[in-house]
């Protein structure tokens, strides 16, 4: 079983959807990230997360320590949207980041 | 701000051939990054440095694999000989101090070993 699970797989939404894609992960973290990766492209850095709640724009993620849990939420999407989503969770002290397998996002015009 | 800068963006080599990859970090970043990133799967840490001083290398496999990072600022990674599977793309990413800020990454550079 992997560290980091991913949810949904794949998803395809139409513009203009509410879009949550989940990360669970079973072991003790000291920060959890969210990256985005465009085909082609590098991967850019959304969020980083110890607790709580942040906000960029049309995009929110959630993290609840004790469930072990996070969600990447995007409001109105847009087809510029359309990418891979990667969850990654740091342990502790150590330097290593586990990744999840990711979230192919469409949005359909 | 500037970002993470790397080179060449593209490369196709032969099996047995050697490439290296070049990436300047962002100005003011103690630590940098390199990793690997096979189609389909997640990047891989391959090398991580405080400044001039390698943080963990535990991936990376060091008979054919080199990197430096000399005066703690861009930082080069060699592949010699290369095999059929390093075929994958190289991220460097860069941040203030570790983990607890955020990472920035670069392009990547995309080789392909025929």
């Amino acid at each position: 079983k992997n560290e980091v699970e991913q949810s949904p797989q794949n998803l395809t939404a139409q513009e203009g959807e509410f879009i949550t894609i989940n990360c669970s992960y079973s072991v003790g973290i000291s920060a959890l990230h969210w990256l985005q990766q465009h085909p082609g492209g590098g991967i850019v850095s959304l969020f980083m997360l110890s607790s709580g709640k942040k906000k960029h724009g049309r995009l929110i993620a959630t993290i609840n320590i004790q469930e072990k849990h996070s969600s990447l939420h995007i409001t109105a999407s847009h087809p510029r949207d359309s990418a891979v989503y990667i969850c990654a969770v740091r342990l502790g002290s150590n330097y290593q980041l586990i990744w999840g397998a990711g979230t192919k996002l469409i949005i359909k015009p | 701000e500037a970002g993470v800068a790397q080179s060449p963006r593209y490369k196709i080599i032969e099996k047995r051939q050697s490439v290296a990859f070049w990436c300047n970090p962002i100005s003011g970043h103690a630590t940098l990054y390199w990793y690997q990133q096979i189609l389909g799967q997640g990047p891989k840490l391959l090398i991580q440095f405080q400044n001039n001083g390698v943080v963990d290398d535990s991936q990376l496999p060091k008979d054919r694999f080199s990197a430096e990072r000399l005066k703690g600022v861009d930082s080069t990674l060699k592949i010699q000989p290369a095999k059929l599977e390093d075929s994958a793309v190289y991220l460097c990413a860069s941040s203030l101090i570790d983990y607890g800020n955020t990472i920035y990454f670069g392009e990547g550079s995309w080789l392909t070993v025929v």
